[in-house]
């Protein structure tokens, strides 16, 4: 079975740093491009950014409202990914997932395969 | 960045009745578009991929169309299980952004 389990969600003050986790089984991870989506309490989804795989040199893309604070980075031996968040905010406060990209033949570079999530709460 | 624009931002139906709902893209994005159907408290499902195809497992029921900047999906008869909330997701280019989201309910 295909799936994707987040874990490192938790409460911290405004300008401190959590590292979110993702652990994937049931495909080849390494194949794939991840993405890190959020969704703030109440509100819609919003997409994080993207790590490639190593053929595309693992390089990464972010959201303008994350770029600098968060870093995304992954272990393809462990089939983990992973968001370094640092330098928080309260509106950072989400439930965040982590998604697999189909790409290959279905071209398609949405997501198609979601974890349950992990709650980050920013808050002094 | 391009914005994704979803109507109706809600809707009341009942079990039986079709439902379309549109998404525009503020410039054009081919065929670049996915949807996805929210339950509360639930990971978002992904429904249809490449504007019109349909995910693997995903009820026949479900269909999408369009390409450029106009975009819908379709249920062709609203199911028990079908009420959530609805997403379309461009993935032309970065950033990718979603719709504000359509609340379909029970009438």
């Amino acid at each position: 079975e295909v799936q994707l389990v987040e874990s490192g969600g938790g409460l911290v003050q405004p300008g401190g740093s959590l590292r979110l986790s993702c652990a994937a089984s049931g495909f080849t991870f390494s194949d794939h491009y991840m993405d890190w989506v959020r969704q703030a309490p109440g509100k819609g989804l919003e997409w994080v950014g993207r790590i490639r795989n190593k053929a595309n040199s693992y390089t990464t893309e972010y959201a303008a409202s994350v770029k600098g604070r968060f870093t995304i980075s992954r272990d393809d031996s462990k089939n983990s990914l992973h968001l370094q968040m640092n330098s928080l905010k309260t509106e950072d406060t989400a439930v965040y997932y982590c998604a697999r990209i189909p790409g290959g033949t279905t071209k398609y570079y949405g997501m198609d395969v979601w974890g349950q999530g992990t709650t980050v709460t920013v808050s002094s | 960045d391009i914005q994704m624009t979803q109507s109706p931002s809600s809707l009341s139906a009942s079990v039986g009745d079709r439902v379309t709902i549109t998404c525009r893209a503020s410039q054009g994005i081919g065929s670049n578009l996915g949807w996805y159907l929210q339950k509360p408290g639930k990971a978002p499902k992904h429904l249809i991929y490449a504007a019109s195809s349909l995910q693997s497992g995903v009820p026949s029921r479900f269909s999408g169309s369009g390409s450029g900047t106009e975009f819908t999906l379709t249920i062709s008869s609203l199911q028990p299980e079908d009420f959530a909330t609805y997403y379309c997701l461009h993935h032309n280019n970065y950033p990718l952004t979603f719709g504000g989201g359509t609340k379909v309910e029970i009438k």
